[in-house]
C-alpha cells in the first residue's frame, strides 16, 4: 500500500523568505499526490493536486509542487511566503479512487 | 452554500457510551468520507460513502458504523466509546471521488474518559 513521509514536522520561516515543504511517498504503481493546508480549527483544504500531465503544477496562494518520479517526491514551494501561510500542511498519495494516505504534517510557521 | 457542517463541535463521553456525529453537506456530492486525525498525525480514513445506500469501509473502521440514507448526510456511529477513539473527526464531500476536490467540514473534537 502507498505511504507518504513529510521529512520536517516544523518550518520556521522569516516572511518574504522562500519555503520548501518536503514529500516523499512510496507507491508500487502510478499514483496521484495532492496537498491539503489546515489553518487552526478548521478543516482541510486543498492547494493542489498532480493527476497526470505537466509535473510541476500550480495551486491557489502561489504555491506549487513538482512531482518527480525517479525521487518519489512531491515537493511544495512557495517564492515569498506570508505571515497568512502559517498553518499545518499535509501531503497526500492515492493509488485508486477511495483509498488516500495522508502524512503527518508540517507545521509552517512565517514570522514577522 | 454552507459547505460541509459537522455538530457536534465538541463532545466529552464517558467510556462505554454511544454517540452519533452528525455531518450534512449542501453541494449535492456524491461521495462522503469521515476521516479521524490523531494529535502530530495525518487524517486517516474510517468510512466512505459513494452514494446514498452505499458504504464501505477505509483504512480505520473497527469501532465504527455508519449508513448513508439521503444524499446529504452521512453519520457516523461510535457504539462502545473507548479512549483510543480520542481524536478530531472530519466529514468531507466531493463530487465523484476522492480525485476531486474534497470539501472539509469544521471537525469533531471527541474525548472519551
Amino acid at each position: 500500500a502507498q505511504s507518504v513521509t513529510q521529512l520536517d514536522s516544523q518550518v520556521p520561516v522569516f516572511e518574504e523568505a522562500p519555503v520548501e515543504l518536503r514529500c516523499n511517498y512510496s507507491s508500487s504503481v502510478s499514483v496521484y499526490l495532492f496537498w491539503y493546508v489546515q489553518y487552526p480549527n478548521q478543516g482541510l483544504q486543498l492547494l493542489l493536486k498532480y493527476l497526470s500531465g505537466s509535473t510541476l503544477v500550480k495551486g491557489i496562494n502561489g504555491f506549487e509542487a513538482e512531482f518527480n518520479k525517479s525521487q518519489t517526491s512531491f515537493h511544495l514551494r512557495k517564492p515569498s511566503v506570508h505571515i497568512s501561510d502559517t498553518a499545518e500542511y499535509f501531503c497526500a498519495v492515492s493509488e485508486r479512487n477511495n483509498d488516500m494516505r495522508f502524512g503527518a504534517g508540517t507545521r509552517l510557521t512565517v514570522k514577522p | 452554500n454552507a459547505g460541509v457542517t459537522q455538530t457536534p463541535k465538541f463532545r466529552i463521553l464517558k467510556i462505554g457510551q454511544s454517540m452519533t456525529l452528525q455531518c450534512t453537506q449542501d453541494m449535492n456530492h456524491n461521495y462522503m468520507y469521515w476521516y479521524r486525525q490523531d494529535p502530530g498525525m495525518g487524517l486517516k480514513l474510517i468510512y466512505y460513502s459513494v452514494g446514498a445506500g452505499i458504504t464501505d469501509k477505509g483504512e480505520v473502521p473497527n469501532g465504527y458504523n455508519v449508513s448513508r440514507s439521503t444524499t446529504e448526510d452521512f453519520p457516523l456511529r461510535l457504539e462502545l466509546a473507548a479512549p483510543s477513539q480520542t481524536s478530531v473527526y472530519f466529514c468531507a464531500s466531493s463530487k465523484q471521488g476522492i480525485l476531486e476536490t474534497q470539501y472539509f467540514g469544521p471537525g469533531t473534537r471527541l474525548l472519551v474518559l
